[in-house]
């Protein structure tokens, strides 16, 4: 069974740094795209990028490219978003989801709050 | 980038009627459209591949159309757990830019 498992909800002051995962079991990690999906009520979902874990290629939104880091450790099956610099407009869910053309499977979600 | 535009923002059906949403792309997509269900709560799930495809265990009561730039969700028959708000996303271009709809949410009339 295909399962991504998100990292749980963070609270972060604006300026901080923090970094999410998302461990993929079931499947052979490096063969399939993994994307990064930014949830809000004012956007609704929009794709950040993703990463292929088999060779490290990493593509990026250009709303979204220098604004946060994707990448992804093959010994562990994990992929993850980091930012360094954190503002309040980053307060979304942010979700992972595997690429088979479209998305087949998703993360449960990681709520990130960004408040001073 | 490729522009979807979901219509209607709101659609109100009875339980038991049909539906029917609507996807538009800025540009010919072919048929690289997905659609997606999203419950309060949860992770969008996929429903339609290829712009026709069903993912597994999709109930039959769910079909997907069109080609290009125009795409319909049709459901038959609404259960009540149909009420959710729906996404399309294209995925058709390379560089990737992955981009979805703004949204369908399906009430209960």
């Amino acid at each position: 069974e295909v399962l991504l498992v998100q990292s749980g909800a963070e609270v972060k002051r604006p300026g901080e740094s923090l970094k999410i995962s998302c461990k993929a079991s079931g499947y052979t990690f490096t063969n399939s795209w993994i994307s990064w999906v930014r949830q809000t009520p004012g956007k609704g979902l929009e794709w950040m990028g993703m990463i292929y874990p088999g060779d490290s290629d990493i593509r990026y939104s250009p709303s979204f490219e220098g604004q946060v880091t994707i990448s992804a450790d093959r010994s562990m099956n994990t992929a993850f978003l980091q930012w360094s610099s954190l503002t309040a407009s980053d307060s979304a869910i942010y979700y992972c989801a595997r690429r088979a053309d479209s998305y087949d499977f998703w993360g449960q979600g990681t709520l990130v709050t960004v408040t001073s | 980038d490729i522009v979807m535009t979901q219509s209607p923002a709101t659609l109100s059906v009875s339980p038991g009627e049909r539906a029917t949403l609507s996807c538009r792309a800025s540009r010919d997509i072919g048929k690289n459209l997905a659609w997606y269900q999203q419950r309060p709560g949860q992770a969008p799930r996929l429903l339609i591949n290829g712009a026709f495809t069903r993912a597994s265990g999709v109930p039959a009561r769910f079909s997907g159309s069109g080609s290009g730039t125009e795409f319909t969700l049709t459901i038959s028959s609404l259960q009540p757990e149909d009420f959710a708000i729906y996404y399309c996303q294209q995925y058709n271009n390379w560089p990737p830019r992955h981009t979805f709809g703004q949204g369908t949410k399906l009430e209960s009339k």
